[in-house]
């Protein structure tokens, strides 16, 4: 069983247009993660959260938002499309204990 | 933020040889991990060192810790052609936020 799995894995839309990107994970982790990297293969943090807290990048536009329904999902919802959102979305989990990321296959969004 | 920074950015080498790449950071740590990701795929956790130690194996992998230079090396023996593929060193603070290098690219031709 995949312990990080996001869906769509490719994804290619419209300017302005509203996506969606799903994670779940299956390994009991207490914290999920949204990051970002770009074409020069940097990684930015965009969202770690827990149950308990949400910690927001504060360079990541308000068009981002993550929804967590449970504990071993962390959805990542971006509003109005831009070109500079292209890029590989990759969510992540980890036990905040033990500090181990674990990360899913990525999700590449291109805009039009 | 980028704290870590990695070097080289690129590395060829042949099969067999051994490869070492190196990570600065800059603000105190509670560990350093290394992360190994292949073309188009996730990352994948390599080895986590504690502040507290110096060096860690882990098969053909070995990572040193100096914290006083705020620096770490990655070496790996007797490279593969499968580890070819891009390094990354990720420092955790104390907010347990992990802080990220650019990488390195490795390629160990055949």
């Amino acid at each position: 069983d995949t312990a990080v799995s996001q869906t769509p894995k490719y994804l290619v839309t419209q300017m302005g247009n509203d996506k969606s990107i799903k994670c779940e994970q299956n390994l009991g982790h207490d914290t999920m993660y949204w990051y970002k990297q770009d074409s020069k293969k940097f990684l930015k943090i965009m969202f770690s959260y827990n149950n308990k807290e949400l910690i927001i990048n504060e360079t990541v536009p308000n068009r981002f938002s993550p929804k967590s329904p449970d504990k071993a999902h962390l959805n990542l919802h971006i509003n109005s499309l831009e070109l500079g959102d292209s890029a590989v979305y990759f969510c992540a989990s980890s036990q905040r204990s033990t500090g181990e990321l674990f990360f899913g296959e990525g999700s590449r969004l291109t805009v039009l | 933020s980028q704290q870590g920074e990695e070097d080289p950015q690129a590395l060829s080498i042949q099969e067999g040889e051994n490869a070492t790449m190196n990570c600065s950071y800059k603000t105190s740590i509670n560990n350093l991990q290394w992360y190994r990701q292949n073309s188009g795929r996730g990352l994948v956790h390599l080895i986590l060192i504690r502040s507290n130690e110096r060096e860690k194996h882990s098969g053909r992998l070995r990572v040193t810790l100096d914290t006083s230079k705020k620096s770490s090396s990655l070496l790996i023996t007797a490279s593969r052609a499968a580890d070819t593929a891009s390094y990354f060193c990720a420092t955790e603070g104390s907010n347990y936020q992990l802080i990220w290098g650019a990488g390195t690219k490795l390629i160990i031709k055949p």
